[in-house]
């Protein structure tokens, strides 16, 4: 079965750094296809936060960024504020899944 | 402005149909690739459907043979019509549009409608 896995929290104190990494395998990221991240703060829908691996779309501030290497891909937030308080998801396409959901991460800010 | 507005969720006992619409504005639901997405209460995201501009569907294993995705051009409206419905299809179900690009993103989400699936 296609996933990909992210840890399930990660947490930082306000100006700090934290990275979310995303692993997948031979079948999506390994095979080529680009990462995008989500960003879904408490009661809302989700937010286009990087596509293609590590662009920004309008709006979003350049403390998110997005790195993409062999099966796996990371998001970084540095600087980190109480707003980006919220969960993180992962997505890419895999060969037997048109689209393909990360399993999501928690960000807590300390 | 794009804006993608759900509709049609609700309470809805095991082995029932449901059909949710989206209404869009701002741009032309058959240009695009439109997706379903769904949100179990507490979980994470996971993807439901796709149905192309040329009209392709794609289903995921869990809602295939059960579910079907369809649009209705002169309404400009993407539909999911949900059969046989099960406890484990409770969830927020989201419409979201695809980003053009080499590995579709989706980059407009409606607000989501609620199914809770119960007797």
């Amino acid at each position: 079965q296609s996933v990909l896995t992210q840890p399930p929290s990660v947490s930082g104190a306000p100006g700090q750094r934290v990275t979310i990494s995303c692993t997948g395998s031979s079948s999506n990221i390994g095979a080529g296809y680009d990462v995008h991240w989500y960003q879904q703060l408490p009661g809302t829908a989700p937010k286009l936060l990087i596509y293609g691996n590590n662009n920004r779309p309008s709006g979003v501030p350049d403390r998110f960024s997005g790195s993409k290497s062999g099966t796996s891909a990371s998001l970084a937030i540095t600087g980190l504020q109480a707003e980006d308080e919220a969960d993180y998801y992962c997505q890419s396409y895999d060969t037997s899944l048109p689209r393909l959901f990360g399993t999501g991460t928690k960000v807590t800010v300390l | 402005e794009v804006q993608l507005v759900e509709s049609g969720g609700g309470l809805i006992q095991p082995g029932g149909s449901l059909r949710l619409s989206c209404a869009a504005s701002g741009f032309t639901v058959s240009s695009n690739s439109m997706s379903w997405v769904r949100q179990a209460p507490g979980k994470g995201l996971e993807w439901v459907s796709v149905i192309y501009s040329g009209g392709s569907t794609y289903y995921a294993d869990s809602v295939k043979g059960r579910f079907t995705i369809s649009r209705d051009n002169s309404k400009n409206t993407l539909y999911l019509q949900m059969n046989n419905l099960r406890a484990e299809d409770t969830a927020v179900y989201y419409c979201a549009r695809d980003r053009v690009g080499t590995t579709p993103s989706f980059d407009s989400w409606g607000q989501g409608t609620l199914v809770t699936v119960s007797s």
